[in-house]
């Protein structure tokens, strides 16, 4: 079975631009949740969605917002980046949530914002 | 506030010795993970558990759950668990330690 994938692996925007990360599940796996981690505050978790709803939310600002699709893929985006945004922002699958089954880790994207 | 703190934050250890790091949480918990992170970024999960205790190879993960803490043991520790260990609690969200960043010296 194919791995969580993600695109793109690297990116770079300006400040105030806006982007959208790609997180596609293992085959069969129905949960998606997306994570940022810095240097500074480690990882924290951003959001989960299960059956393309969102069902839990950390403590992010607006500006960060996600979706899923029926296939289960998910995007996030970030509007009006700010240079605090970067970071490298990882995705993970599982079968049917974070409180009850494994997660699987995507490689991540790293988001530079200048 | 940390709801979940972590120790010790940095260990360098021989080839060939025991290995603890510790975990203790605030809130509750439906689960705790261990996470593990190589250089680059990637992240494996080592262990997700409730009660009780788990071993896979070389690793044991035990927790207590009236205490709210957890225990990731390496036995026989080798340079390739060189990595950043991280201790994770699910409730109505996902809360993370700061991790131990283990060096293991041949």
């Amino acid at each position: 079975k194919a791995g969580v994938t993600q695109t793109p692996r690297y990116l770079i925007k300006t400040r105030g631009q806006q982007v959208t990360l790609s997180c596609s599940p293992i085959s069969g796996h129905r949960s998606v949740s997306w994570y940022q981690q810095t240097p500074g505050q480690g990882l924290q978790f951003l959001f989960e969605y299960f059956s393309e709803t969102q069902r839990n939310k950390g403590n992010f600002p607006g500006r960060f917002s996600g979706r899923q699709f029926s296939n289960s893929r998910s995007e996030m985006n970030v509007s009006t980046l700010e240079l605090g945004d970067s970071a490298l922002y990882l995705c993970a699958s599982s079968l049917a949530g974070q409180t009850s089954y494994e997660q699987y880790f995507g490689p991540g994207t790293r988001l530079t914002v200048t | 506030k940390n709801e979940v703190e972590q120790s010790p934050q940095n260990l360098t250890a021989q080839e060939g010795e025991f290995i603890t790091i510790n975990c203790s949480y605030s809130v509750g918990i439906s689960a705790l993970h261990w996470l593990q992170q190589h250089p680059g970024g990637g992240i494996v999960s080592l262990f997700m558990l409730s009660s009780g205790k788990k071993k896979h190879g070389r690793l044991i993960a035990t927790i207590n759950i009236q205490e709210k803490h957890s225990s990731l043991h390496i036995t026989a520790s080798h340079p390739r668990d060189s990595a950043v260990y991280i201790c994770a609690v699910t409730g109505n969200q996902f809360y993370f330690g700061t991790g131990t960043s283990l060096t293991v010296i041949p």
